[in-house]
């Protein structure tokens, strides 16, 4: 089974609008966290925002929050208030155990960004 | 600060050649990271460093492909010899002791004709 699932290969959103991008994991492990990186066109990752399966709240950073629904074992990220900039590749990670462990990413949903 | 550097950026090659990769992580990183991302696919770890030894390496196709990080600084990635399904980005990444986060170089884009 993969660990990381983003069922979404495709988003479209317009500038200003909010978008929510899918994440679901399979894990075992009860000490686990999740990572979503964005890729532009130039290829280096960006870390946006990480949520750990012990936190009690959901993760925030600016413009970008973490909907974590651990009962169904989903990680979506929003995006609030688009930009065009924002158009890029999205990549959901999890790293499991209590180490400083290494990161599973899933397939990637490219966003694009429309005026 | 600086961020991870990798050079070259770009390699073309033919099959059954040789091509080395090298990355700077960022200062005081311990932790280094080899990722190899297919077109269309998210990137997957080929090799991880704490200091100058290995900690996983257990998706590392170690008949062509090998590592190395001296002095626990910079590392070089080596494939020999190359083949077609070879052709990838080649990410480097690195992280803190004490943080979860890795922080990714630009990669390597390697094209094997």
């Amino acid at each position: 089974a993969q660990k990381i699932t983003q069922t979404q290969p495709g988003m479209f959103v317009q500038e200003k609008e909010a978008v929510t991008l899918d994440c679901t994991y399979d894990t075992s492990d009860p000490s686990y966290g999740l990572f979503w990186y964005k890729q532009p066109s130039s290829g280096e990752m960006i870390f946006l925002i990480y949520q750990g399966s012990y936190d009690q709240q959901n993760a925030t950073e600016g413009r970008y929050s973490l909907n974590f629904q651990k009962a169904r074992k989903s990680a979506n990220l929003v995006i609030s208030a688009s930009q065009l900039g924002d158009s890029a590749m999205y990549f959901c990670a999890m790293r499991e155990g209590r180490g400083y462990s290494t990161l599973t990413f899933g397939k990637g949903t490219m966003l694009l960004v429309s005026p | 600060e600086a961020g991870v550097a990798q050079s070259p950026r770009y390699k073309i090659i033919e099959k059954r050649q040789s091509v080395a990769f090298w990355c700077n992580p960022i200062s005081g990183h311990a932790t280094l990271y080899w990722y190899q991302q297919i077109l269309g696919q998210g990137p997957k770890l080929l090799i991880q460093f704490q200091n100058n030894g290995v900690v996983d390496d257990s998706q590392l196709p170690k008949d062509r492909f090998s590592a190395e990080r001296l002095k626990g600084v910079d590392s070089t990635l080596k494939i020999q010899p190359a083949k077609l399904e070879d052709s990838a980005v080649y990410l480097c990444a690195s992280s803190h002791d004490r943080s979860y986060e890795q922080y990714f170089g630009p990669g390597t884009r390697l094209t094997v004709t």
